[in-house]
């Protein structure tokens, strides 16, 4: 693989359920973020990392949760997902969690009935 | 609070110019992002602009004013293929980055 892939594609969830969207990048990139884009809306930070074994709270973290155990991956965990959470979701990485350009995975649009 | 205002769709025609602009008030400025976005793919860089003035990358260019807060994105000999939303994104003082809605453009021929 190459750049940063994420799984499931879409996902339809009903309310009360836990659900772990996937995250993983081969180019070694020290940052990852989580991203949520509604309609309207520019993208809000979910959660991010830094680097392996650091996390930290975006924008918008409630109701989620991110661990990061090595360099490539970074899930997403919803606890308990309620219909607020519909949503497309993008993880992203980065070099350095500087300036550094970002670069996006495919998303995933999760739907929470 | 922080806020990045650009135009929520803007039309224009097959091999003309446009220009989208971009108005952000921030805790910080760290730089200045556009992003490309086609209908339900992921966000693709374009430019990066942290010192005032022009930066040029073929068909397109980015121009940064940060004692007017102000960034807009050029385009020129459109094409049909840049039918997308474009994404202002400023990065503040922590580094993250604040994300406009984006701008649709719809390209005629």
């Amino acid at each position: 693989i190459a750049g940063i892939t994420q799984a499931p594609t879409s996902q339809i969830l009903a309310a009360g359920r836990r659900m772990t969207l996937r995250c993983t990048q081969d180019m070694r990139h020290n940052a990852m973020y989580w991203y949520r884009q509604d309609l309207g809306l520019g993208l809000r930070l979910i959660h991010y990392s830094n680097t392996a074994g650091t996390t930290g709270k975006g924008e918008v973290p409630d109701g989620y949760s991110v661990s990061r155990a090595n360099t490539d991956d970074f899930p997403l965990t919803l606890a308990s997902a309620v219909p607020s959470q519909t949503s497309v979701y993008f993880c992203a990485s980065s070099d350095s969690s500087g300036t550094d350009t970002q670069y996006f995975g495919p998303g995933t649009r999760l739907t929470v009935l | 609070g922080q806020n990045i205002d650009q135009p929520t769709e803007m039309t224009a025609t097959e091999g003309a110019i446009v220009q989208i602009n971009c108005t952000y008030q921030t805790s910080g400025f760290n730089g200045l992002f556009w992003y490309q976005q086609h209908a339900g793919e992921a966000p693709t860089f374009l430019s990066y602009n942290v010192l005032d003035g022009l930066e040029e990358k073929g068909r397109f260019s980015s121009f940064l004013s940060r004692s007017k807060g102000y960034s807009y994105l050029l385009l020129k000999e459109l094409q049909m293929k840049d039918s997308a939303s474009y994404l202002c994104a400023v990065m503040d003082s922590n580094y993250q980055l604040i994300w406009g809605a984006g701008t649709k453009l719809i390209i005629k021929p």
